[in-house]
């Protein structure tokens, strides 16, 4: 599976658009892109994945570049609660190697 | 609530204890993981059960003893544990190893004194 790179932090204002950034230069054709957060000292949270077209559900929004050799994960209103660290990782549906979750984007929402 | 149930919540035990995280989901998964997320560090996957066989031990010291009697119950049994063993374990489950979507656990905020 293909590694990721994600900026260390990222802060927002709330009520503003934040957007997450991953570059996954080395995925493969048959990998999905797939966003976690982590709130401080909980289990992550399955945000959002996709394969190559844009994907939109109640948390947020994925926006995959054409050559899918990056994504950006955009929370439209951020707010307070969105404070947490962001996990982007690729895999291949249905194959049996675990991802492994990096050290992701550490994003704070401040009033 | 997420569907996967992590107990305790904390616990604090001594070096020569004998303790046991539980975790439970009744969502119809058939993998279960465990992972150890120390203080400033990534998670590391610790083991992985699929349909009740462990599939992945990664490397992980024997004081440290997972059990999966069924798919919906996994255990980790902690014996003369480490200082350096306090982190935050967290259980996950998916439909199938690997797959798509993991659900995690609470996590159990361990620290050995």
């Amino acid at each position: 599976d293909a590694k990721t790179t994600q900026p260390p932090s990222m802060d927002c204002a709330e009520g503003r658009a934040a957007n997450l950034p991953c570059n996954h230069s080395t995925i493969s054709g048959n990998e999905y892109v797939y966003w976690y957060r982590q709130i401080h000292s909980q289990g992550p949270q399955y945000i959002i994945h996709g394969l190559k077209n844009n994907e939109t559900n109640e948390m947020a929004s994925l926006i995959i570049t054409e050559d899918r050799k990056s994504s950006t994960l955009i929370l439209p209103h951020a707010t307070l609660r969105d404070t947490a660290v962001y996990y982007c990782i690729v895999r291949v549906e249905g194959g049996s190697y675990i991802p492994t979750f990096g050290r992701g984007t550490s994003l704070i929402v401040h009033p | 609530e997420t569907g996967v149930t992590q107990t305790p919540r904390h616990l604090v035990m001594g070096m020569t204890n004998k303790k046991s995280l539980k975790c439970e989901q009744h969502l119809g998964h058939n993998a279960m993981y465990w992972y150890k997320q120390s203080a400033k560090k990534p998670l590391e996957l610790m083991f992985v059960y699929n349909f009740k066989e462990q599939t992945e031990n990664n490397s992980v010291p024997s004081r440290f003893s997972p059990e999966c009697p069924n798919s919906s119950h996994l255990f980790l049994h902690l014996h003369t544990l480490q200082p350096e063993d306090s982190a935050l374990y967290l259980c996950a489950s998916s439909q199938e190893e690997g797959a798509r979507g993991y659900t995690f656990g609470s996590g159990t905020r361990l620290t050995v004194v």
